[in-house]
């Protein structure tokens, strides 16, 4: 089946400090990608759409120059945090879509952490 | 925004028993997915659903969707304590939304042995 990864798991950083997050679809090319965030006991909530070769789409109250995506092939999209601040701790997740199909696949998550 | 209401959102049941989980929302939908959450993991795609009236079964678990595509509901029988999860439903949207999804606040199941 499809595979999503995202790098790093976990990540511990300073306030005001840039994080960068990847996602990786690992056996399938992925012409979109979605990036959500989800705070604890909440649900997903979907930040911006990732298309290859374009700029990302954000969705109302999401930062883009906050959140920088940059989608530069069909397996990698990268979200960079920057000047991270403690409210922006939460779970980031992407999902990846196979081209000509609706499904979206889930990577497991990256954990940031702003102290 | 098209809202999906997720309920109950917390569900504690002992093994054996059953369960239905309910997706409501005043929109349509062109698709509703449901998906399964482990702490500190990404969702898990159960089943997606298109068309209204539609039931689907996945060995102990059987989805619909409503007549009208507006809502949804997924029913566990004799639930076991691996079926302990976060449950989410989530709906693609008919207009200008191809591919984004509208998650539910989710309902957390708990089945105890």
């Amino acid at each position: 089946g499809a595979v999503v990864s995202q790098h790093p798991s976990r990540v511990i950083c300073k306030s005001g400090t840039s994080v960068k997050i990847e996602c990786r679809s690992l056996d399938f090319q992925a012409t979109t990608m979605f990036w959500y965030r989800q705070f604890p006991k909440q649900s997903l909530m979907l930040m911006a759409t990732s298309n290859e070769g374009s700029k990302a789409t954000y969705e109302q109250g999401v930062e883009k120059d906050k959140f920088l995506i940059n989608h530069a092939s069909l397996t990698l999209s990268t979200l960079t945090v920057t000047s991270a601040h403690p409210e922006d701790s939460s779970f980031y997740i992407c999902s990846a879509m196979l081209a000509g199909e609706e499904e979206q696949y889930f990577g497991p998550g990256t954990r940031l952490t702003v102290t | 925004t098209q809202l999906l209401e997720q309920s109950p959102q917390f569900l504690s049941i002992q093994e054996g028993e059953n369960l239905t989980v309910y997706c409501n929302s005043s929109s349509v939908f062109s698709s509703l997915q449901w998906y399964r959450q482990e702490p500190g993991e990404g969702p898990v795609l159960l089943v997606t659903v298109v068309t209204g009236g539609e039931v689907k079964k996945l060995k102990r678990l059987t989805f619909q969707f409503g007549d009208a595509r507006k809502d949804s509901s997924l029913h566990i029988t004799a639930a076991q304590p691996g079926d302990t999860g976060l449950y989410l439903c989530a709906g693609e949207g008919t207009t200008d939304s191809w591919g984004k999804l509208q998650f539910g606040a989710g309902t957390q199941v708990v089945v105890t042995p």
